[in-house]
């Protein structure tokens, strides 16, 4: 069974120009997740997708920050403008969303540099 | 404020035994997770605790003590690729997980 697929697994760009990445979960995974990861810091929650919904952005910058699952399977995440402090790893996890206690199975992350 | 605390680095023999403790403050819980994270690599599930009590996986095992907020995660026969950041998480009343800092775990041989 496929994991959790992310793209690009690496992004250098300048500050101020936009980014997007994306993410195809778990085939039958319900719900799905953005996180943004420092070195030597656990994860931060960023959005949380039921099927289409977004349940939870309460943590997602909405100046820039923006993200997407239309149809309830893929998602892209954007920022516009990136600013240097976005530096760091995105990662997206799905779980099955059969319960609020699921394990959540992450995709290998996107590495995002901004100059 | 919630808050989950780990300690950020530890040393161990490849062989031995070592015991990786997470203490929590949060608002409500609903289990507690360990994961496992090689440099550069997705966290990787390892165990959920809800109940108190000592789960046991192969060589890995997690403890829990809902009434003192700790949780440990032991892990025996240690090997070289075991070397790796362990994340303890614990789920609020909101159903979000709260991270700790990761303990980066160096095995010498």
């Amino acid at each position: 069974e496929a994991g959790v697929v992310q793209s690009p697994r690496y992004k250098i760009i300048e500050k101020k120009q936009p980014v997007a990445f994306w993410c195809n979960p778990i085939s039958g995974h319900n719900t799905l997740y953005w996180y943004l990861q420092n070195l030597g810091q656990g994860p931060e929650l960023l959005i949380r997708y039921e099927n289409e919904e977004a349940v939870d952005d309460s943590q997602l910058p909405k100046d820039r920050f923006s993200a997407e699952r239309l149809k309830g399977v893929d998602s892209t995440l954007k920022i516009q403008p990136a600013e240097l402090g976005d530096s760091a790893v995105y990662l997206c996890a799905s779980s099955p969303g059969a319960g609020d206690t699921d394990t959540q199975y992450f995709g290998p992350g996107t590495r995002l540099t901004v100059l | 404020g919630q808050n989950i605390d780990q300690p950020t680095e530890m040393t161990a023999t490849e062989g031995a035994i070592v015991q990786i403790n997470c203490t929590y403050q949060t608002s409500g819980f609903n289990g507690l997770f360990w994961y496992q994270q090689h440099a550069g690599e997705a966290p990787t599930f390892l165990s959920y605790n809800v109940l108190d009590g000592l789960e046991e996986k192969g060589r890995f095992s997690s403890f829990l003590s809902r009434s003192k907020g700790y949780s440990y995660l032991l892990l025996k026969e240690l090997q070289m690729k075991d070397s790796a950041s362990y994340l303890c998480a614990v789920m609020d009343s909101n159903y979000q997980l709260i991270w700790g800092a990761g303990t980066k775990l160096i095995i010498k041989p």
